[in-house]
């Protein structure tokens, strides 16, 4: 079974920093492209960032571009998103997501539990 | 950025009642339209990918169709699991865009 199962959220003042984790089990990390999609509070669905299978290459969101970096170590089964300049409005649940298809343009077929990250001072 | 834009937002329907819910987007997007199902609390879940294909333990009663820019997504006789968040997403361009969501309540 695919599990997804992300950490690092919590309160973070205006311009600081946060680093989110993404442990994976059940499926072979390194054979699928990975994304971060978040949900402000009461609101819709943004995808953030998106990574390769072997991390090469990485697409940004123009809200979080220059601010965010994906990155994943398939040795250790994890995604991670460095979040550094945060500003309210990256206030959202973070979800970690598994795509399906080309990885810039795919779909998520499963998802983690979401993590809340909270911006305000 | 294709937008999509979803129609109803919200949709009050009583359990055993057949639910229609529309996504159009601003340009077209082929086949490369997803459809996910989003409970309180959870993280959206799969139902249909390219359209029309039924992601793996998706019941029967969910089917989706459309092409280009006009997309359908229906639900042939609600059950009560299925008063959610729908959310469209197209795959065609990058970023992914979203819909903004479909809330379809219990009447």
């Amino acid at each position: 079974e695919v599990q997804l199962l992300e950490s690092g959220g919590g309160l973070v003042q205006p311009g600081g920093s946060l680093r989110l984790s993404c442990a994976a089990s059940g499926f072979t990390l390194s054979d699928c492209a990975m994304s971060w999609v978040r949900q402000a509070p009461g609101k819709g669905l943004e995808w953030v960032s998106v990574i390769t299978t072997n991390g090469d290459t990485t697409y940004y969101a123009d809200s979080v571009k220059g601010r965010f970096t994906i990155s994943r170590d398939n040795s250790e089964n994890t995604l991670y998103l460095q979040m550094n300049s945060l500003r309210a409005e990256d206030t959202a649940v973070y979800y970690c997501a598994k795509v399906v298809g080309a990885w810039y343009l795919g779909y998520f077929d499963n998802w983690g539990q979401g993590t809340l990250v909270t911006v305000s001072s | 950025e294709i937008v999509l834009t979803q129609s109803p937002a919200t949709l009050s329907l009583s359990p055993g009642e057949r639910a229609t819910l529309s996504c159009r987007a601003s340009q077209s997007v082929s086949n490369y339209l997803v459809w996910y199902q989003q409970k309180p609390g959870q993280a959206p879940r799969l139902l249909i990918y390219d359209a029309s294909n039924r992601a793996t333990g998706i019941p029967a009663r969910f089917s989706g169709s459309g092409s280009g820019t006009d997309f359908t997504l229906t639900i042939s006789s609600l059950e009560p699991e299925d008063f959610a968040v729908y959310y469209c997403q197209q795959r065609s361009n990058w970023p992914g865009t979203f819909g903004q969501g479909t809330k379809v309540e219990i009447k």
